[in-house]
C-alpha cells in the first residue's frame, strides 16, 4: 500500500513562529502536493512539486514556502505563523505516468492551531 | 480554468438505503480523470472510485457506482445499501495534466 506520512498530527504554535510540516511518501512518486482544508472551502492547493528541487505555486501560496531536497520528502514552511493559518494541512503524492491511473494519495493530515 | 462544483453541502440517508451525491465540473480539456474521495472522521482521505473520461462505461466498486455524463460534465456518486461506515465527507475531484481540482465536499451522514 502507498503510504504518505505526515510527521505531526496536531500542532499548536504561537503567532510569529516558524513552522515546519514534514511529509514523506514511500512509493517513488514524482508529484507531491500541499493542500489546506477549511470547512466550506474544500481543498485548496498551496504548492506542488513535480521533481526534486522543483516547485510550483498553487492557488494560495502567500505566507508559505516549500522544500523538496529528496524525492520522497516534501516540507511546508510557514515563515511567520499567523492566526489565519490555523487549518488542516494535507500532504499528497502521485505518479506522473498516465498508465498509473493518476490517483492521488493523501497523508492523515496535520491540524495546526496558531495562537 | 477547471472547476468542480458539489452543490449539496450536507446529506443524510437511512441505513441500507441508496443515496446519490452530485458533482459537476467545467473544463475545456478532452483527456482527464474523475475521482470520488472519502474522508471519514479519522481524516484519512481515501479513494472511493475513479473514472477515465475516455471510457463511456460507468465505473463500479462494490456498493459504489458513478453516473458519468461527459456532455453534461456531470459525475455523480451512488452509494447503495448505505452503511454506518459510509458516514464521511465526500470530495469529487478532477485531474488533468497532473493537476487535481477538488470540490468543496458533501458531508454524508448515515442514520441507523
Amino acid at each position: 500500500d502507498v503510504k504518505v506520512t505526515q510527521s505531526s498530527r496536531y500542532l499548536v504554535k504561537r503567532t510569529g513562529e516558524k513552522v515546519f510540516l514534514e511529509c514523506v511518501q514511500d512509493m517513488d512518486h514524482e508529484n507531491m502536493f500541499w493542500y489546506r482544508q477549511d470547512p466550506g472551502l474544500g481543498l485548496r492547493l498551496i504548492y506542488f512539486s513535480y521533481d526534486v528541487k522543483m516547485k510550483e505555486k498553487g492557488d494560495i501560496p502567500e505566507g508559505y514556502s516549500v522544500s523538496r531536497e529528496k524525492k520522497e520528502r516534501f516540507s511546508l514552511i510557514l515563515e511567520s505563523a499567523s492566526t489565519n493559518q490555523t487549518s488542516m494541512y494535507l500532504c499528497a503524492s502521485s505518479w506522473i505516468s498516465a498508465s498509473s491511473g493518476n490517483t492521488i494519495y493523501f497523508g492523515e493530515g496535520s491540524w495546526l492551531t496558531v495562537v | 480554468a477547471q472547476t468542480v462544483t458539489q452543490s449539496q453541502p450536507e446529506m443524510s440517508v437511512q441505513e441500507a438505503e441508496t443515496v446519490t451525491l452530485s458533482c459537476t465540473y467545467d473544463t475545456s480539456e478532452s483527456n482527464y480523470y474523475l475521482f470520488w474521495y472519502k474522508q471519514p472522521p479519522s481524516r484519512q482521505m481515501i479513494l472511493v472510485i475513479r473514472q477515465e473520461a475516455y471510457k463511456q462505461q460507468n465505473a463500479t466498486e462494490n456498493r459504489f457506482s458513478v453516473n458519468f455524463q461527459k456532455a453534461a460534465k456531470s459525475f455523480s456518486l451512488k452509494i447503495s445499501d448505505s452503511q454506518l461506515g459510509d458516514t464521511a465527507m465526500y470530495f469529487c475531484a478532477f485531474m488533468t495534466f497532473n493537476q487535481f481540482y477538488f470540490g468543496t465536499g458533501t458531508s454524508l451522514t448515515v442514520i441507523p
